[in-house]
């Protein structure tokens, strides 16, 4: 299985500085049409868990600008700007690239 | 607008069996792969195992600590996701979730409650 290894953040954050959360996997996610497959997730407290980004880098429907996704084939960044109190939550990497998919263990970001 | 309504959690004993549903709509249910997602309280999501769509002949795969013991199938008449849980233990106490998803999009429910005690 792939192994995905994430980050812990200095909490808390200032609202409007920028967070970085980082993943890592233990094989490439690239995969032969050349996309990387890493979707990054929110989960706000008390609720299910959102799609932030997929392909590594490209933002899910709806999602703020503020959010950006980037990264190699094993190491991935998600950048936060300008953090606002409704970001605070647990972020989780999830690769698709093969069955099984994995998630990483989740990193918390909590706003000052 | 997607809607997914997990339902079938609740106690039961070690050993014991549940089934889980998942009610969709919204979308055209036999168009998409969906999933099992289940997180134990305070911990990371664990993918379980996926149902492909109507064009891949809804075939499956498994998260190999569950294969065996879980099976997903879908009733594509009444656009409903099922996982059928047997000798359940202790550690399968979670919040399971459904999802929809394809290489752009994840929507998972809200999730139903399963906890395995004595």
């Amino acid at each position: 299985d792939i192994v995905m290894t994430q980050g812990v953040l200095p909490n808390p954050v200032p609202s409007g500085e920028s967070a970085s959360i980082t993943c890592r996997s233990s094989k490439s996610l690239v995969y032969k049409d050349g996309k990387t497959y890493l979707n990054w997730f929110l989960q706000r407290p008390g609720q299910s868990p959102q799609l932030l980004t997929y392909w590594m880098s490209t933002r899910a429907s709806g999602v703020s600008d503020r959010f950006s996704g980037s990264g190699s084939g094993t190491y991935f960044t998600l950048k936060i700007s300008r953090v606002r109190a409704e970001d605070a939550g647990v972020y989780y990497c999830q690769q698709v690239r093969e069955y099984p998919l994995t998630f990483g263990s989740g990193t918390k970001l909590e706003i000052k | 607008e997607v809607k997914l309504l997990e339902s079938g959690g609740g106690l039961v004993q070690p050993g014991g069996s549940l089934r889980l549903s998942c009610a969709a709509s919204g979308f055209t249910f036999t168009d998409f792969y969906m999933s099992w997602i289940r997180q134990p309280p305070g911990k990371a999501p664990e993918w379980l195992g996926v149902i492909r769509n109507k064009a891949n002949g809804y075939t499956t795969e498994y998260n190999p600590s569950v294969k065996g013991r879980f099976t997903i199938s879908r009733d594509n008449t009444q656009n409903i996701l099922y996982l059928q849980m047997n000798t359940l233990r202790a550690e399968d106490t979670a919040i399971y979730y459904c999802e929809i998803i394809t290489t752009t999009f994840a929507y998972w429910g809200q999730g139903t409650l399963v906890t395995v005690s004595s």
